[in-house]
């Protein structure tokens, strides 16, 4: 059962513009929320977290936005820049228990 | 600062070989995950240890597989008689929790590509 799903496999967004990407989950357990990027030939790298208490987390460029009546998260990133291509990774987390990772969207962002 | 290592980042081996692998977490790290990630997927959950127990595996972890970390440092995942579908990334990732809580922050190794022809 899949309770992590990123829907949306690629997107591809002008540099200076906003990418949005989407996440949605289906246990209402999960205490956190995490987004990795990955670079191709490279391990996941740790991008933002949001706790389930709070609806939105800031961090720079990136804003991680989390509806837990619609069990969706969302990443922001503006303004978008090419080095921010890359895949991104949706994860979830029940305390005592390990981390489940959605399928990953690539992102491209055009210069 | 080093982060986690893993060796070798590529492996090519016939079906039914045998292969091991090795991951080096980050030196303060008391816990250590393999993840294994096939292409236009997330990573999955393996198995962790919390220095040298292993606390949890994946019904993913057959048989044929078996993980190590004998001193609470590095840990080695040994796959037997591999077969076509065990060709992954085989990731390797670290964190620090203080009792039985959570740090939800793994850091992860560049991986570790088999290729089993």
């Amino acid at each position: 059962d899949q309770q992590v799903k990123q829907n949306s496999p690629s997107l591809s967004v002008q540099e200076g513009r906003i990418s949005i990407l989407n996440c949605d989950y289906t246990n209402s357990m999960f205490d956190y929320f995490l987004w990795y990027k990955k670079y191709p030939a490279e391990g996941p790298t740790f991008l933002i977290s949001i706790s389930s208490i709070k609806d939105k987390n800031e961090d720079g460029r990136f804003t991680v936005f989390l509806n837990k009546s619609a069990k969706h998260l969302s990443l922001h990133i503006v303004p978008s820049q090419p080095g921010d291509s890359a895949v991104y990774f949706c994860a979830a987390l029940k305390y005592g228990n390990k981390l489940v990772f959605g399928a990953g969207t690539i992102l491209r962002v055009k210069s | 600062d080093t982060g986690v290592s893993q060796d070798p980042r590529h492996k090519i081996t016939k079906r039914g070989q045998n292969v091991t692998f090795r991951c080096d977490p980050i030196s303060e790290h008391n816990r250590l995950y393999w993840y294994r990630q096939t292409l236009g997927q997330g990573p999955e959950f393996l198995t962790y240890f919390q220095n040298e127990a292993q606390l949890e595996k994946s019904r993913l972890l057959s048989d044929r597989f078996s993980a190590e970390r004998p001193k609470g440092s590095f840990s080695t995942l040994e796959i037997q008689r591999t077969e076509q579908g065990d060709s992954a990334m085989y990731l390797c990732a670290s964190s620090l929790s203080l009792g039985m809580a959570t740090n939800e922050k793994l850091f992860f190794g560049s991986g570790t590509q088999l290729s089993v022809l």
